[in-house]
């Protein structure tokens, strides 16, 4: 089955520092893999979609400057959050979808405390 | 949500019932999909309905699609304790992969 992975489950960082969370498809290439965010008890947001070799497409409403998007090779994509904020605590997920499957595959996700 | 409501937000059961939970959209659809949520985890997809379909099933799972009404409701059949989890529908558009998610609704099943 297809798997991707996120890295790290969980981060604490300190408030005005930068924290980056990468996003592998471990068994299959993805030329475009997806950014959400979750508040607790809410639902999934869209945030981005990462696009390999070129510049990130960001939903309405979303900081690019914020929320760095990296997808430099066809198995990996990095969300950095930059300058961080209380308020930009939040669980963070990535998504892909293995070839031309139409069901996406989701990391684990990563929980970002910032304090 | 970015792309509609769910209801109920919350469901609690017993082991053996059933249970249904419903979804309605705003924009345009290609297809529509269900996803599981244990807390604080990643999502397992469930089951796709396209949408030219009206019903599907799989396992103890039925979902039904009414574009007309933009709504979707998804079933559970003889649900057990370990199916206790957060449920989302997604509906999904031309862009392959690109989700658009219903708020949820947390289904707790008690054995």
């Amino acid at each position: 089955g297809a798997v991707v992975s996120q890295h790290p489950s969980w981060v604490i960082c300190k408030s005005g520092t930068s924290v980056k969370i990468e996003c592998r498809s471990l068994d299959f290439q993805a030329t475009t893999m997806f950014w959400y965010r979750q508040f607790p008890k809410q639902s999934l947001m869209l945030m981005a979609t990462s696009n390999e070799g070129s510049k990130a497409t960001y939903e309405q409403g979303v900081e690019k400057d914020k929320f760095l998007i990296n997808h430099a090779s066809l198995t990996l994509s990095t969300l950095t959050v930059t300058s961080a904020h209380p308020e930009d605590s939040s669980f963070y997920i990535c998504s892909a979808n293995p070839g031309l499957r139409t069901e996406a595959f989701f990391g684990q996700g990563t929980r970002l405390t910032v304090v | 949500s970015q792309q509609g409501e769910e209801d109920p937000q919350a469901l609690s059961i017993q082991e053996g019932e059933n249970a249904t939970m419903n979804c309605s959209y705003k924009t345009s659809i290609n297809n529509l999909q269900w996803y599981r949520q244990n807390s604080g985890r990643g999502l397992v997809h469930l089951i796709l309905i396209r949408s030219n379909e009206r019903e599907k099933h799989s396992g103890r799972l039925r979902v039904t699609l009414d574009t007309s009404k933009k709504s979707s409701s998804l079933l559970i059949t003889a649900s057990r304790a370990a199916d206790t989890a957060s449920y989302f529908c997604a509906g999904g558009g031309s862009t392959l992969g690109r989700l658009y998610f219903g708020r949820g609704t947390q289904l707790t099943v008690w054995p």
